[in-house]
């Protein structure tokens, strides 16, 4: 079975569009968070949300909305999509904060054209 | 801020050569720190971590020590495989909180 895991993996869609990502954990986890990875394999984070409240929130545009129904779920609205936002989106988990061992699903690559 | 830096990839390298990527961070007080690898079409999986000054992460291995005096996490196998190519993230963590600091990743490549 597997402990995190994001719809769509694959996102081809046009500028101005609106799209989302789903993510869910299967491993009881309390918090969950968004990572963008850049075609030059930066990572950076997003949002991290704990118990469906949120508790990161970078500096990312107001178009990207996170939305936690459960804690179980985290999901990604993002509006007027830019080619600038083409990316790999990471969702990840982790049991407890302290020991930093965030478990990873497999990314969706969305591409804006 | 805190923030870490590694060595830029690509590496390239032959089978059962030894392989090093530097790794160094800034931060305040006692990070934790970590080295995940993502292969190909995967996402981050956790490959070893070190929580105090002088700590030694291993793991399938590779090993990384925890060098507060000159603030790295240097990570080492000594005969990579093909099987290793992939991309290494150095990480950090505060003691407190949960927001984990990502390098900006070394791609190895090994060859046959």
């Amino acid at each position: 079975d597997t402990a995190v895991s994001q719809t769509p993996k694959y996102l081809v869609t046009q500028m101005g569009n609106d799209k989302s990502i789903k993510c869910e954990q299967n491993l009881g986890h309390d918090t969950m968070y968004w990572y963008k990875q850049d075609s030059k394999k930066f990572l950076k984070i997003m949002f991290s949300y704990n118990n469906k409240e949120l508790i990161i929130n970078e500096t990312v545009p107001n178009r990207f909305s996170p939305k936690s129904p459960d804690k179980a779920h985290l999901n990604l609205h993002i509006n007027s999509l830019e080619l600038g936002d083409s990316a790999v989106y990471f969702c990840a988990s982790v049991r407890d904060s302290d020991t930093g061992e965030l478990f990873f699903g497999e990314g969706s690559r969305l591409t804006v054209l | 801020g805190n923030s870490v830096t590694q060595m830029e990839g690509p590496v390239t390298l032959s089978e059962e050569a030894f392989l090093t990527i530097n790794c160094t961070y800034t931060a305040t007080g006692y990070p934790s720190l970590f080295w995940y690898v993502q292969y190909p079409g995967e996402g981050l999986q956790l490959l070893l971590k070190a929580t105090k000054a002088d700590d030694k992460g291993s793991n399938k291995g590779f090993e990384a020590t925890y060098r507060k005096e000159t603030t790295s996490f240097h990570l080492e196998k000594g005969s990579v495989q093909v099987s290793d190519s992939a991309v290494y993230f150095c990480a950090l963590k505060k003691a407190a909180g949960n927001k984990l600091t990502f390098g900006g990743g070394t791609r190895v490549l090994v060859k046959p």
